[in-house]
């Protein structure tokens, strides 16, 4: 069974620049995870879907973070604009039902200079 | 708030045996989960704990006890391999699902 993919591995953009991450869950998994992980913590959940609704968005930095899952599959998460701050890998995990395992996909590691 | 310690190192020898503590204070618990994670990679999925006792996974083991808000990670035998950060993760309730909260991890060095 294919995993989580995301895409890009790695991006490295300026401050003040805009990005975004993609995602594709495991097919049929109805719950889409969003986590940001800083270098040394674990990671930190932004935003969670279930189908194509927000179940969670309650640590997501709304002013510059958006987050959407147009027809419950894929899913982009977009900065705008960037801060220093932002540098972390991006992961993305999906599950077959809210209460279910995550899987976690390879993640994107952001540099923000 | 949301509390998940765990300490911040290991170190282990080869062929020893290994464990790694988490302590949690949470609001709302629905199970513990513990999570491998190499080194630049994804995490992956290792145990999971919702009823007090030890659950056995070939080399890994993972204990609960709810009443003291605690739990361990026990590995075997290592394995070079096994070097990598175990994060300790609490599903809380919330809404509609529930939600995962990690510890930072422990990072695990093991030497020859």
């Amino acid at each position: 069974e294919a995993g989580v993919a995301q895409s890009p591995r790695y991006k490295i953009i300026e401050k003040r620049q805009s990005v975004a991450f993609w995602c594709n869950p495991i097919s049929g998994h109805a719950t889409l995870y969003w986590y940001q992980q800083i270098l040394g913590q674990g990671p930190k959940l932004l935003i969670q879907f279930q189908n194509n609704g927000v179940v969670d968005d309650s640590q997501l930095p709304k002013d510059r973070f958006s987050a959407e899952r147009l027809k419950g599959v894929d899913s982009t998460l977009k900065i705008q604009p960037a801060k220093l701050e932002d540098s972390a890998v991006y992961l993305c995990a999906s599950s077959f039902q809210g209460l279910g395992e995550q899987f976690f996909g390879p993640g994107t590691r952001l540099t923000v200079l | 708030g949301q509390n998940i310690d765990q300490p911040t190192e290991m170190t282990a020898t080869e062929g020893a045996i290994v464990q790694i503590n988490c302590t949690y204070q949470t609001s709302g618990f629905n199970g513990l989960f513990w999570y491998q994670q190499h080194a630049g990679e994804a995490p992956t999925f290792l145990s999971y704990n919702v009823l007090d006792g030890l659950e056995e996974k070939g080399r890994f083991s993972s204990f609960l006890s709810r009443s003291k808000g605690y739990s361990y990670l026990l590995l075997k035998e290592l394995q070079m391999k096994d070097s990598a950060s175990y994060l300790c993760a609490v599903r809380t309730p919330g809404g509609a699902t529930n939600k995962l909260i990690f510890g930072t991890g422990t990072l695990l060095a093991v030497q020859p």
